[in-house]
């Protein structure tokens, strides 16, 4: 399996300027997170999926965040508009159904390699 | 609220040194605990794991002890090496199906 996808690893922008990211999980998970990196603030979850449905979203910072999930391969995190502070690593991660025997644990989140933002 | 503190780095050993990362949580019930390593450029991923009261997970050299008494899931490892430099992050979760609660992460430089 190539675990999880993201795209672009990499995105410069303007200030002002719509940015989507975003994340393939791996195939046969569940369970979907997006995070947020920064050296000020540390790791945040901003928003999880179960089942394709937002279970909890009290992360995301405020209404110019959002994400979508619309089918259990795929799923995307718009900002518009975008702001200097949005500069972070934003990470996907997903993880398998409850009760399946796995290997690492149903438990274990599986991060993609990360979205580095810069917004200018 | 449930939450993690870990000891603040960066932490800088020698190669060989003795590591002891510390780890406390603040949780009701019986939450699973965990250890991820990010190394640079990468995501995190799961280095260890326990999910009851003494526990040992290790993996890599690396052990960390469920300890309920104390709330504490230290992480040590006896030798560690340069390719050990990256950012240990302390997490528990509470139910399966909840989020993981991170630590703010601590950055581990080894020195040859």
């Amino acid at each position: 399996d190539a675990g999880v996808i993201q795209s672009p690893r990499h995105e410069v922008t303007e200030m002002g300027q719509e940015v989507t990211l975003r994340c393939k999980p791996i195939s046969g998970h569940n369970s979907l997170f997006w995070y947020r990196q920064t050296m000020m603030r540390g790791l945040e979850l901003l928003i999880y999926f179960n089942n394709n449905v937002p279970i909890d979203d009290s992360g995301m910072p405020e209404d110019r965040f959002s994400a979508k999930m619309p089918n259990a391969s795929f799923s995307t995190l718009k900002i518009q508009p975008s702001e200097p502070r949005d500069s972070a690593v934003y990470f996907c991660a997903s993880s398998f159904p409850l009760g399946e025997a796995v290997s690492g644990g149903t438990d274990t989140q599986y991060f993609g390699p990360g979205t580095r933002l810069t917004v200018l | 609220g449930d939450s993690v503190t870990q000891m603040e780095g960066p932490v800088t050993l020698s190669e060989e040194a003795f590591l002891t990362i510390n780890c406390t949580y603040t949780a009701t019930g019986y939450p699973s605990l965990f250890w991820y390593v990010q190394y640079p450029g990468e995501g995190l991923q799961l280095l260890l794991k326990a999910t009851k009261a003494d526990d040992k997970g290790s993996n890599k050299g690396f052990e960390a002890t469920y300890r309920k008494e104390t709330t504490s899931f230290h992480l040590e490892k006896g030798s560690v090496q340069v390719s050990d430099s990256a950012v240990y992050f302390c997490a528990l979760m509470k139910n399966r199906d909840d989020k993981i609660i991170f630590g703010k992460g601590t950055r581990l430089h080894i020195l040859p």
